[in-house]
This record gives structure tokens, C-alpha cells and sequence, in this order.
């Protein structure tokens, strides 16, 4: 059945690191991709997103490319603020919406 | 405007009680869905509403009873809860019926059940 596999947590970085949040997905069709961070108590909030192989999604600083040759969408920024502390859901939707397990970070000044 | 706005935004009831969370959204979208999220957990998805028209129940217990009276609101019954239902409840939307769509969630309810 279709899945996503995202790194495991938690992840601690120093203020102005780059970040990579691996994901990877398993899917029958051509799904489509995002990324979902969820701040400390609060829902869920769209980050990004792609909806075809080689598509680029972008927003807030962040990246993440639909790569169908190695069927990953892995979360790039290039250099993390403390604010960017939460937790970061990768998704895909084909027949049904499937999340990732969820990836913590902190960002610590 | 991308929001969905739920309420309350903390619930604690007993074991006995029944109360309702409360979900709405002025985007014109066509489905809308309730998740349980654990902590630490992603979302679990319990309903899909598609065009006002339950879709998708996935083995939800009967203590939780969705209500979808028009197509910007949703709401969800609870009645007999357990502890075990303690969870943040999670609303989203997307723009037509069909579950392949951007999903848009509102801030969750977190409920306690003592």
C-alpha cells in the first residue's frame, strides 16, 4: 500500500544551520506531495507542496522537490531561526491522505 | 483565506457528559474531515464528509457521531467518552470531494476526558 517514511527525530539544530528532513513515499499513480509543520500547540499549518515529478515547492525559506527517479521529497533551509521550532508532517494524497510520523526540531540560539 | 476556525479550544468533560466540537470554513470547500492526533502522533483520520454526505468512517466508535448540517460547517457529538479519547481533534477542509486535494486544518480542539 502506499506510505511515507520520514527520518526520525528529534533533530537539534544551532540557529542559521541548513536543515534536511529526509522523506521518502511509496506510491502506486502519481500522488502528490506536502510538507505540514505543526507549531507547539497548535494545529496543523500547509508548508509546501508539489503535485508533479520535478515540481519545486518553496514558502517560508523552505524547499522541497518531487523526486520520482528516487521517490523523495525531502524538506530543505538553508539557514534555521529559532521560530522554525516544530514539528514538520510529510503527506501524500493518491486514493487516501498519508502522513509521515512527524520529525521535532529545535532550533536553540 | 485559507482558515478553519474550531471551537472550543480546550474541552474537558467526564465520562458522562456529552458535548460537541464545532468546526467552520468560508472557502467554499466541498469535504471536510475530522482527525484524532495523539501526542507525538500524526493525524488519524476518524470522518470524510464529501458534499455533505458522509464518505468515509473509518471503524470510529459509535461514542463519536459526526454532523455535517451545510456545507461550511461540521461538527462532531461526543457522548461516553474514555480516557483513552483524550487527544487533540483536528478539522480540515479541501477545495472539492475528493480526498487527492490540499487539506487545510484548523487549529484542533484538545480535549480532555477524565
Amino acid at each position: 500500500g502506499d506510505s511515507v517514511t520520514q527520518m526520525e527525530g528529534p533533530v537539534t539544530l544551532s540557529e542559521e544551520a541548513f536543515l534536511t528532513i529526509n522523506c521518502t513515499y511509496t506510491a502506486t499513480g502519481y500522488p502528490s506531495l506536502f510538507w505540514y509543520v505543526q507549531y507547539p500547540g497548535e494545529g496543523l499549518q500547509l508548508l509546501l507542496k508539489a503535485t508533479k515529478a520535478d515540481d519545486k515547492g518553496s514558502n517560508k525559506g523552505f524547499e522541497a522537490t518531487y523526486r520520482k527517479e528516487t521517490t523523495s521529497f525531502h524538506l530543505e533551509k538553508g539557514s534555521v531561526q529559532v521560530s522554525d521550532s516544530a514539528v514538520y508532517f510529510c503527506a501524500l494524497t493518491s486514493n487516501q491522505f498519508y502522513f509521515g510520523t512527524g520529525t521535532s526540531l529545535t532550533v536553540i540560539p | 483565506d485559507t482558515e478553519v476556525t474550531q471551537t472550543p479550544k480546550h474541552l474537558v468533560m467526564g465520562m458522562t457528559n456529552k458535548k460537541s466540537l464545532k468546526c467552520e470554513q468560508h472557502m467554499g470547500h466541498r469535504a471536510m474531515y475530522w482527525y484524532k492526533q495523539k501526542a507525538k502522533k500524526p493525524p488519524e483520520l476518524m470522518f470524510v464528509y464529501s458534499y455533505e454526505k458522509l464518505s468515509i468512517n473509518e471503524s470510529v466508535p459509535s461514542r463519536f457521531s459526526p454532523e455535517c448540517p451545510n456545507s461550511s460547517l461540521l461538527n462532531l457529538h461526543l457522548h461516553a467518552l474514555q480516557p483513552e479519547d483524550s487527544a487533540l481533534y483536528l478539522c480540515a477542509s479541501s477545495r472539492i470531494g475528493t480526498i487527492q486535494e490540499t487539506q487545510y486544518f484548523g487549529p484542533g480542539t484538545r480535549l480532555l476526558v477524565l
